[in-house]
């Protein structure tokens, strides 16, 4: 069964540097986003991403978060400047097509530890 | 912002027997729910979804309920198995986004 596919599955960084997470969708979904838990709370939206454009995104999404489409496999996540705040799981998903009936898929994600 | 709410943190049930987790949602333009499953070190997998015109869709073990006149829904899953012991999550469907609830950890013991 294709799956989301998600690297690496852990990132340390020092707080201050830039990071890029990348992620896999599966290969005919058109729509693509990101989430984020911090640990013990919920998943939580960050952004989704349709036709290489941002079609929404949440409060947290500041300025200091981008995403990418670079070629016809990949989807990033970039973290400019990394704050102790951005530790957290971080999870790819995509889903085939605008109808909204549709589930999200997600990948295993990335752990992301900021010092 | 406490759209989609889990009640229950966990849960614990007997092999064999009913396993219900409960959601309830306050926003009424909501019109798709799904639940997902989520073992540690791993993402949500999506097990099962329903639609607002809907009151009950079944897959196998698992059933959603949904009534949308006390903005709540229910997954039961009979029976339950040990295998199943994972946190779930109710999630929304709002346009370009889920929105999830806190998950309810589900424990089934032989």
């Amino acid at each position: 069964e294709p799956e989301v596919t998600q690297t690496p599955s852990h990132q340390v960084t020092q707080m201050g540097q830039e990071v890029i997470l990348r992620c896999v969708p599966i290969s005919n979904h058109l729509y693509f986003y990101w989430y984020r838990q911090i640990l013990g709370q919920k998943v939580e939206f960050l952004v989704s991403f349709y036709n290489n454009e941002i079609s929404e995104k949440s409060e947290i999404f500041d300025d200091q978060f981008s995403v990418e489409r670079p070629d016809g496999s990949n989807f990033t996540l970039k973290i400019r400047s990394t704050k102790l705040e951005d530790s957290a799981m971080y999870f790819c998903a995509s889903k085939v097509d605008r109808g909204i009936n549709q589930p999200q898929h997600f990948g295993d994600g990335t752990r992301l530890s900021i010092l | 912002d406490q759209q989609v709410k889990q009640n229950s943190p966990s849960l614990s049930v007997q092999e064999g027997r009913i396993s219900i987790l409960n959601c309830d949602y306050t926003n009424s333009m909501f019109d798709y729910f799904l639940w997902y499953k989520k073992y540690p070190a791993e993402g949500p997998t999506f097990l099962i979804s329903i639609s607002s015109i809907k009151d009950k869709n079944e897959d196998g073990r698992f059933t959603v309920f949904l009534n949308k006149s006390a903005k709540h829904l229910s997954l039961h899953i009979v029976p339950s198995q040990p295998g199943d012991s994972a946190v779930y999550f109710c999630a929304a469907s709002a346009l370009y986004k889920l929105i999830f609830g806190t998950g309810t950890r589900l424990q089934v013991f032989p």
